[in-house]
């Protein structure tokens, strides 16, 4: 299986700030890399697929890139309503797996 | 709108069986591959099984690998878990998702939606 290892585990951040989370696959998987942002009592919600595609309807604030086995996804200018745990998913081989999730605090 | 239901979830006795139901309105579930997802609580999320549009392939995590079966009833728009041979760490919350892959420029593959999920405890 292929694992996908994020940081940071959490952080704790200001509104307005820059946010960055980093997603490390075992091997290869090309641009196979799904983020999804779930709130608390919430299920999952997809933000960006195929490694940097942004889903409709998501803000321009988020966006993702990478390839290969390295990946981020950045929030340009943090917002209250961001306060979620994050999690990058591979879609390159099954099964599919997750990363553990970054928890994003709001200062 | 596109909406997954679950449903079937509850408390169950170790070795005991649950069969979970996902409803789908707003799309032809025929037209989609599906998965089932669960979330321990407090913890990540972990793929457990897939299923094509036709029922046709089915694939599972090794965790739950004769244990569960996936199936579907695209006539009536709805997706099943069979969980049987439960254990304590099966305790979860369960999640259907539909599967999108694109093809364009990128091969896309992701789940989307995913229903509000169905608590399964599993304790004596």
């Amino acid at each position: 299986d292929i694992q996908m290892t994020q940081s940071p585990s959490s952080l704790s951040a200001s509104v307005g700030d820059r946010v960055t989370i980093t997603c490390r696959a075992s091997q290869s998987i090309n641009n196979y890399l799904n983020w999804y942002q779930q709130k608390p009592g919430k299920a999952p919600k997809v933000l960006i697929h195929a490694a940097s595609s942004l889903q409709s309807g998501v803000p321009s604030r988020f966006s993702g890139s990478g390839s290969v086995t390295d990946f981020t996804l950045t929030i340009s200018s943090l917002q209250p309503e961001d306060s979620a745990t994050y999690y990058c998913q591979q879609s390159y081989s099954t099964p599919p797996t997750f990363g553990q999730g970054t928890k994003v605090e709001i200062k | 709108q596109v909406l997954l239901v679950e449903s079937g979830g509850g408390l169950v006795k170790p070795g005991g069986s649950l069969r979970l139901s996902c409803a789908a309105s707003g799309f032809n579930l025929s037209d989609y591959s599906m998965s089932w997802v669960r979330q321990a609580p407090g913890k990540g999320l972990e793929w457990l099984s897939y299923i094509t549009s036709t029922g046709t392939i089915t694939s599972y995590a090794d965790s739950v690998k004769g244990r569960f079966t996936i199936s579907r009833d695209n006539a009536k728009n709805s997706l099943q878990l069979q969980m049987n041979g439960l254990r304590g760490e099966d305790t979860a919350v369960y999640y259907c998702a539909r599967e999108i892959t694109i093809f364009g420029e990128l091969i896309s593959n992701y789940f989307d939606p995913w229903g509000q999920g169905t608590l399964v405890t599993v304790s004596s």
